[in-house]
């Protein structure tokens, strides 16, 4: 089965910018999406299709796939992007969800 | 108010049976795929399966398939998931989510809006 790869934490100290990668095979053949979780809360989509964010999402949330990797960058990080992270992809008819990432914010 | 609302959560013996529903209310809701994802406690996220909007092809993830069947009532504007013979490690809080079709192509699909959740906790 398909599975894709994120690091369990990444901190970064508050005002900074944050990387979340997510790694898999054939990366550059698939669209990625990431999803934020708060503590308690239901995920909200916060990229789509490797780049789009849907609206309400701020500008210094983005996202990339290089073909190898895909990553979630959080830029001026604020204590409100404290929360788990996933990325997402289809494979086969399937979903797939990456392990998550919890993102502390020093 | 756009909004999607699951129920039927519950404890279970391993073995037993338990039928979930989603309320969806706000959207069209005869014009969305609808998928189930679930998460195991203080874990991940697991998508279970998904279905779409005329209930024509639907999809279970390697674990459920077999015991699992999802399904739904436009004319109620209800996605259901009918869960069987279930162990121990099927205990999670089950989500419903909305899937945007953006194109053929299923890469380009995502969850746009989910639920709060039910658990549904599977014990002797």
């Amino acid at each position: 089965s398909y599975e894709l790869t994120q690091p369990p934490s990444v901190s970064v100290s508050s005002g900074q910018t944050a990387s979340i990668t997510c790694s898999g095979a054939k990366l550059g053949n698939k669209y990625f999406s990431w999803y934020q979780q708060r503590p308690g809360q239901s995920p909200v989509v916060v990229i789509y299709q490797d780049t789009k964010r849907p609206s309400g999402i701020p500008e210094r949330i983005s996202g990339s796939n290089s073909g190898n990797t895909a990553t979630l960058t959080i830029s001026g990080t604020q204590v409100m992007d404290e929360a788990d992270y996933y990325c997402q992809a289809w494979d086969s008819s399937t979903g797939v969800f990456g392990g998550g990432t919890k993102l502390t914010v020093l | 108010q756009v909004q999607l609302v699951e129920s039927g959560g519950g404890l279970v013996k391993p073995g037993g049976s338990l039928r979930l529903s989603c309320a969806a209310s706000g959207f069209s809701f005869s014009d969305y795929y609808m998928s189930w994802i679930r998460q195991t406690p203080g874990k991940g996220l697991e998508w279970v399966s998904y279905i779409s909007s005329s209930a024509a092809s639907k999809y279970d993830a390697d674990s459920v398939k077999g015991r699992f069947t999802i399904s739904r009532d436009n004319a109620k504007s209800s996605l259901y998931l009918q869960l069987n013979s279930l162990r121990v490690e099927d205990t999670a809080v089950y989500y419903c989510a909305r899937v945007v079709v953006y194109a053929v192509d299923q890469s380009t699909w995502y969850f746009d809006l989910w639920g709060r959740g039910t658990l549904v906790t599977v014990s002797s």
